[in-house]
């Protein structure tokens, strides 16, 4: 079974800044891996998938990048929206694990 | 527009059943792939199961042999029958639709709590 691990568990940051969040796997999961965006009492959304590809209606100040065990999910520019908490998935191998989380705070 | 919308969430003892229901609309369940995704209170993501389009099924070890997950295709609605329910299944149960084996449309959710 993959285990994913998120780093930080906690980011303090302000609007304007730069934010980037790590999720590593405990073995290759290749580019099967994807991040989804989740706010206080609503379900989680889909922001990229296979590494680096936007889901529909994603802004562009999200990106996806790695492969194989080390992934980074950028924001380029923090806008108030974007503070919440965010998980990568893998589908490489079942079960599609998550990680546990990487809470976006404001600063 | 893509909607789907659980219910059939509660209150039940442990040792308990629950039907979880997912309505969709929008799309055709039969013909997609679709998950259950259950999230404990102040927890992450849990995959619970999945059925494929051809019908194959698929259970995280947690819940193997407790849960079954089916669909009606007259009604355009998933299922998920909760048997032997404990404690430690008390979570808010999403059903998404799956697109390139990502959940890419997800229900608002719905609150199963297990305690006597």
């Amino acid at each position: 079974e993959i285990v994913l691990t998120q780093s930080p568990a906690t980011l303090s940051l302000s609007p304007g800044e730069r934010a980037t969040l790590s999720c590593r796997a405990s073995q290759s999961v290749s580019s099967y891996l994807a991040w989804y965006q989740q706010k206080p009492g609503q379900a989680p959304r889909l922001l990229i998938y296979d590494a680096s590809n936007r889901a529909t209606g994603i802004p562009a100040r999200f990106s996806g990048s790695g492969s194989g065990t080390d992934f980074t999910l950028t924001i380029s520019s923090l806008e108030p929206e974007d503070f919440a908490v965010y998980y990568c998935q893998q589908r490489s191998n079942w079960p599609p694990a998550f990680g546990q989380g990487t809470r976006l705070e404001i600063k | 527009e893509v909607q789907l919308v659980e219910s059939g969430g509660g209150l039940v003892q442990p040792g308990g059943s629950l039907r979880l229901s997912c309505a969709a609309s929008g799309f055709t369940v039969s013909s997609n792939y679709m998950s259950w995704v259950r999230q404990a209170p102040g927890k992450g993501l849990e995959w619970v199961s999945v059925i494929y389009s051809g019908g194959s099924t698929y259970y995280a070890d947690s819940v193997k042999g407790r849960f079954t997950i089916s669909r009606d295709n007259s009604k355009n609605t998933l299922y998920l029958q909760m048997n032997s329910l404990r404690a430690e299944d008390t979570a808010v149960y999403y059903c998404a639709s799956i697109k390139d084996g990502y959940n890419y449309d997800w229900g608002q959710g719905t609150l199963v709590t297990v305690s006597s």
